[in-house]
């Protein structure tokens, strides 16, 4: 069964920084690209960041990009997403999701079940 | 940037009833878009794929169309477990875009 599992949300002030992981379990991380996509509180999804199986292909959202880091650890099953410069629009929860292929082109098929982050002073 | 028009924002249907969500992009993306339902506090999960392809799992109610620029999400029969909120992705071009969502509620 593939399970994702967010860690690190948590409460941090403007300017600050936090770096979220997602343990992977159920497939073999390194054939799969990996995403995050957030939710600001009563709002839509948003997509935030795509990573290729090999990190060889990286994408961010303007919204992000200069502020947020993803990376990988295939040989741990993990991902994750440095957040520095944090600002209060950045809070929401934040999911980790599998695409569906190897390929950055491919969509997420399935998700975690997401971490909260909160900026706030 | 690719926009997704997402219609109706919302709804009320009763059990039963057929049900259709569309989805307009501002430019052509063949056919690589997906839809993802909702439930309050939950992760969203994903029924379809390519724009028509059923994910492994997912009712048979549930069906998409479309490709180019317009795409519909159908339920044929609204279920109580169906009430939810529904949302169509792009992933032609990055950035990827989100719909802003439909949220489908009980008559």
């Amino acid at each position: 069964e593939v399970q994702l599992v967010e860690s690190g949300g948590g409460l941090v002030k403007p300017g600050g920084s936090l770096r979220l992981s997602c343990a992977a379990s159920g497939f073999t991380l390194s054939s799969y690209s990996m995403n995050w996509v957030r939710q600001a509180p009563g709002k839509g999804l948003e997509w935030v960041s795509s990573i290729s199986s090999s990190s060889t292909y990286i994408y961010y959202a303007d919204s992000v990009k200069g502020r947020f880091t993803i990376s990988r650890d295939n040989a741990k099953n993990s991902l994750y997403l440095q957040m520095n410069s944090l600002r209060a629009e950045d809070t929401a929860v934040y999911y980790c999701a599998r695409a569906g292929c190897s390929s950055p082109s491919c969509p997420p098929d399935y998700w975690g079940h997401g971490t909260l982050v909160t900026v706030s002073s | 940037d690719i926009q997704m028009t997402q219609s109706p924002s919302s709804l009320s249907a009763s059990v039963g009833d057929r049900v259709t969500i569309t989805c307009r992009a501002s430019q052509g993306i063949t056919n690589d878009l997906g839809w993802y339902q909702q439930k309050p506090g939950k992760a969203p999960k994903r029924l379809i794929y390519a724009a028509s392809n059923l994910q492994s799992g997912v009712p048979s109610r549930f069906s998409g169309s479309g490709s180019g620029t317009e795409f519909t999400l159908t339920i044929s029969s609204l279920q109580p477990e169906d009430f939810a909120t529904y949302y169509c992705l792009q992933h032609n071009s990055y950035p990827w875009t989100f719909g802003q969502g439909t949220k489908v509620e009980i008559k």
